[in-house]
């Protein structure tokens, strides 16, 4: 089946500092990815959507200077959180469309984000 | 806007219990509707979906029907594992433009052996 990894799972860094949190699809080729963030016990808030070689369509009330993403190419999109703080302190998720197949996403598994 | 309602958590049921959790939403249009399961320590995953009035999604023993005319996709299960203790999340996907998730608040189930 399609696979979507994040690396790094988990990711502990000092306040003001920026993060680079990376998604790739394994085995497909994805055209669109989406970046999620989920609060404990919370569901997941899309917060952008990223296309291979265009800018990225980000959600109401997401600071695009502060969550910069980067989909470069058909496998990999990147997600930086610039100069973070401790309420970025979070769990992030990305997902792949596959090209071809808008009705399902790929959900990566995850990224552990801790802001001291 | 588009939304998604799930019944409250947490869930605790006994191992071969029957389950339901119910899900209802509101959206213009005609979406396709998911649900995901996320294990601990995994991410999410498609348990199943159905992309039309009286569709049926069916996988591991799971099963949820579109209902249109209550705007619900309820999960259901005969009889749960231990193995499906998990977090579930309703879903619909917005038809226009690219598509995006709009999930329900999610589920936490807990089967007791």
């Amino acid at each position: 089946g399609a696979v979507v990894s994040q690396h790094p799972s988990r990711v502990i860094c000092k306040s003001g500092t920026s993060v680079k949190i990376e998604c790739r699809s394994l085995d497909f080729q994805a055209t669109t990815m989406f970046w999620y963030r989920q609060f404990p016990k919370q569901s997941l808030m899309l917060m952008a959507t990223s296309n291979e070689g265009s800018k990225a369509t980000y959600e109401q009330g997401v600071e695009k200077d502060k969550f910069l993403i980067n989909h470069a190419s058909l496998t990999l999109s990147t997600l930086t959180v610039t100069s973070a703080h401790p309420e970025d302190s979070s769990f992030y998720i990305c997902s792949a469309r596959e090209m071809g197949h808008r009705e399902t996403q790929y959900f990566g598994p995850g990224t552990r984000l801790l802001v001291l | 806007g588009d939304s998604v309602t799930q019944m409250e958590g947490p869930v605790t049921l006994s191992e071969e219990a029957f389950l339901t959790i119910n899900c209802t939403y509101t959206a213009t249009g005609y979406p396709s509707l998911f649900w995901y399961v996320q294990y601990p320590g995994e991410g999410l995953q498609l348990l199943l979906k159905a992309t039309k009035a009286d569709d049926k999604g069916s996988n591991k023993g799971f099963e949820a029907t579109y209902r249109k005319e209550t705007t619900s996709f309820h999960l259901e299960k005969g009889s749960v594992q231990v193995s499906d203790s998990a977090v579930y999340f309703c879903a619909l996907s917005i038809i226009q433009g690219a598509q995006k998730l709009v999930f329900g608040q999610g589920t936490r189930l807990t089967i007791n052996p």
